[in-house]
């Protein structure tokens, strides 16, 4: 079945690179989004990358998908507190436009 | 400011209760979805609409009663909700069903609390 998941909790120094790690199970999927949650606020798109790609860079974030272990991560480099958000990870899957989400890594970062 | 607007943005109600939560999107997108977000699970896909005709309906309680009238509003009827229904939901919008590269817009919720 369809699954993405995520670890819950990351915690990092201000300054330093943070690295988010999501999995998933649909191997036809064609687009792995991140998305970032801010408290009180929806969803926002962070960033994608199509699944031809190995590798995806804008400005401080940078994509690595690894197709053959179905792994994706997110690294944030010289995080910022303006970073601590929750951070979802979502695959394609299915028709249309069926977004399946992990359950959200939380980014605390401090000083 | 994405583009979509829900409200209200918190909503308390008895189980006996009906109320509606509200969605507007000013991007001239043709698809709209309800999501719900809760302590328990990631986010699930509860209604597609595409041009104003649902298209997916994920298994949700008939307590849960979509409605959208025109291509910029969608709206979730609640009715005899229960405690468990306490969540938030999340409205979002994308240009078309369909495509290959769909980037969603989200709301930034409604907080339901049932008690």
């Amino acid at each position: 079945g369809e699954d993405v998941e995520q670890s819950l909790f990351l915690s990092v120094r201000e300054g330093d690179s943070s690295v988010i790690n999501c999995t998933y199970t649909d191997s036809s999927s064609t687009y792995l989004y991140w998305y970032k949650q801010e408290p009180g606020a929806g969803l926002q798109l962070l960033t994608y990358i199509f699944s031809n790609m190995d590798m995806k860079q804008d400005q401080r974030l940078t994509v690595l998908l690894n197709k053959k272990d179905k792994h994706l991560s997110l690294r944030i480099a010289d995080t910022q507190t303006g970073d601590s958000a929750i951070y979802f990870c979502a695959e394609k899957s299915g028709g249309y436009n069926k977004l399946i989400f992990g359950a959200g890594t939380r980014l605390a970062v401090h000083p | 400011e994405t583009g979509v607007t829900q409200t209200p943005r918190h909503l308390v109600m008895g189980m006996t209760n009906k109320k509606s939560l509200k969605c507007e999107q000013h991007l001239g997108h043709n698809a709209m979805y309800w999501y719900k977000q809760s302590a328990k699970k990631p986010l699930e896909l509860m209604f597609v609409y595409s041009l104003e005709e649902r298209v997916e309906n994920n298994s949700v309680p008939s307590r849960f009663s979509p409605e959208c009238p025109n291509s910029s509003h969608l709206f979730l009827h609640l009715h005899t909700l229960q405690p468990e229904d306490s969540a938030l939901y999340l409205c979002a919008s994308s240009q078309d069903l369909g495509q290959t590269n769909e980037k969603l817009f989200f709301g930034s919720g409604t907080q339901l609390s049932v008690l």
